[in-house]
């Protein structure tokens, strides 16, 4: 079964900390990842789009990280800003020869305090 | 400014009543989706439609209809038949092309049944 696992569910972080948000996959086959970010009530909207050749991928203070091998991704935020408070999403996609057909997780909440 | 325009931003339905979403967009896109976002759940396919006319279901398609008369627009009706409608709805676009990696998604309509 195609699944998109990421962890932790949610995080609490100090302004201007990093932190890492990791994302496990089992969907095959892979065409490429993406990492969207969700603020309360609005749409997703994308921070970067890796395809299978892809090990990095840099967005301003967004850094995300692809190992194809072991299915695995990270979104790596740095010195955060309470802008950054959302849910952020990993979201694999299949090809199917016809259309594209993509696996969401579930998110990882993000809060970022004074 | 291209864009994808999901109105209205909260609906409230009433038991026994079919309402519908609206989705307008002017990214000259071909296909359009409709998901359902729960809490702790990963966004659900609905439907989607890659031309014109046409339109596929998705894995909840269950009480729900949609329609493609114009390229820019892809209503969902909710009806009475799903029997919990409660839930944040997105809509998205996309050019078909598999090298394409860009979903734009529209901000939402929050339907909630009184």
């Amino acid at each position: 079964k195609n699944q998109v696992e990421q962890s932790p569910q949610s995080l609490i972080i100090l302004e201007g900390k990093n932190c890492t948000l990791q994302c496990n996959y089992t969907v095959s086959p892979f065409s490429n990842l993406r990492w969207y970010k969700q603020d309360t009530g609005r749409g997703p909207v994308s921070l970067t789009i890796m395809t299978f050749s892809e090990n990095t991928k840099s967005n301003g203070r967004y850094t995300a990280t692809l190992d194809a091998d072991t299915k695995q991704s990270s979104l790596h935020i740095t010195a955060s800003q309470l802008s950054d408070s959302a849910s952020y999403i990993c979201v694999v996609s299949q090809f199917t020869g016809t259309a594209s057909k993509l696996t969401f997780g579930t998110g990882t909440r993000l809060q970022v305090t004074l | 400014d291209g864009g994808i325009t999901q109105s209205p931003k909260y609906l409230f339905r009433k038991e026994g009543q079919n309402v519908t979403l609206s989705c307008e967009q002017n990214l000259n896109h071909d296909a359009m989706y409709w998901y359902r976002q729960d809490p702790g759940q990963g966004l659900r396919l609905i439907y989607y439609s890659q031309i014109v006319n046409d339109f596929q279901k998705g894995d909840i398609a269950e009480g729900y209809s949609v329609s493609r008369e114009k390229k820019e627009s892809f209503p969902l009706t909710v009806t009475s038949a799903q029997k919990n409608p409660t839930a944040f709805y997105l809509c998205a676009s996309s050019m078909t092309s598999p090298l394409n990696y860009g979903y734009t998604f529209g901000s939402g309509t929050r339907l909630t049944v009184v």
